[in-house]
């Protein structure tokens, strides 16, 4: 059974520092991850998709990387801002099927 | 393109009722997908719908079931609702394995 794991649960730095979030997996046979942002009691905007062929995608100050291997990938954000602030998941896909299973999160608080 | 939509945004209901929430995916989406957020559990998949058809379904029990209609607009039904259904439900629309989700609708039971 596919478990996705993401540490720490919770992350508070200054603004402007660059910073990493981890997110695990058990099972290697994944379709894909993506990671998502999701704002207090707001649905969920998606990030970065990294297809599983694939070792890192970026997209801004964003980039984010995978090792299938390992079951590990990391969202790296650099020069970290207030309107950073905000829980992120990582999900990883299975086969040709939709559902994605995600991580509990982490809630990222950016201080000004 | 206009993203997904779910209506209602808010709903409070009794034990023992039934509710019906809906979700307009993106157009040009065919895959629905539907997510049960608590504090406790996080993200849980319930069930993804494709060309009107259930292809995956997660560990939720029969009172939780859904549809979709030729236009690719989805439903999910619960029936005799129980507390612990109290959550953030989200839809979400896929086209190329990518999921966009929509803003939920935030159910609370009494």
């Amino acid at each position: 059974k596919q478990e996705v794991t993401q540490i720490p649960a919770a992350l508070s730095v200054p603004e402007g520092e660059n910073l990493v979030l981890n997110c695990s997996f058990t099972d290697s046979a994944i379709y894909n991850l993506q990671w998502f942002r999701q704002d207090p009691g707001k649905g969920l905007t998606s990030l970065l998709l990294i297809q599983s062929s694939q070792r890192e995608q970026t997209s801004g100050r964003l980039n984010a990387s995978l090792d299938k291997s390992s079951g590990r990938s990391t969202l790296y954000i650099a020069a970290s801002q207030p309107g950073d602030s905000a829980t992120y998941l990582c999900a990883v896909g299975r086969g040709s099927q939709g559902n994605l299973i995600f991580g509990k999160g982490t809630k990222l608080s950016v201080k000004p | 393109k206009a993203g997904v939509t779910q209506t209602p945004r808010y709903l409070i209901k009794t034990r023992g009722q039934q509710v019906t929430l809906s979700c307009s995916p993106i157009s040009g989406h065919r895959s629905v997908s539907w997510y049960q957020q608590t504090p406790g559990q996080g993200l849980q998949f319930l069930f993804e719908y494709f060309s009107e058809t259930q292809r995956n379904k997660g560990n939720f029990p029969g009172r939780f079931s859904g549809r979709q209609f030729s236009n690719s607009r989805s439903e999910m039904n619960v029936s005799t609702l129980e507390l612990g259904d109290s959550a953030l439900y989200l839809c979400a629309s896929s086209l190329d394995r990518r999921q966009y989700f929509g803003p939920g609708t935030r159910l609370t039971v009494t």
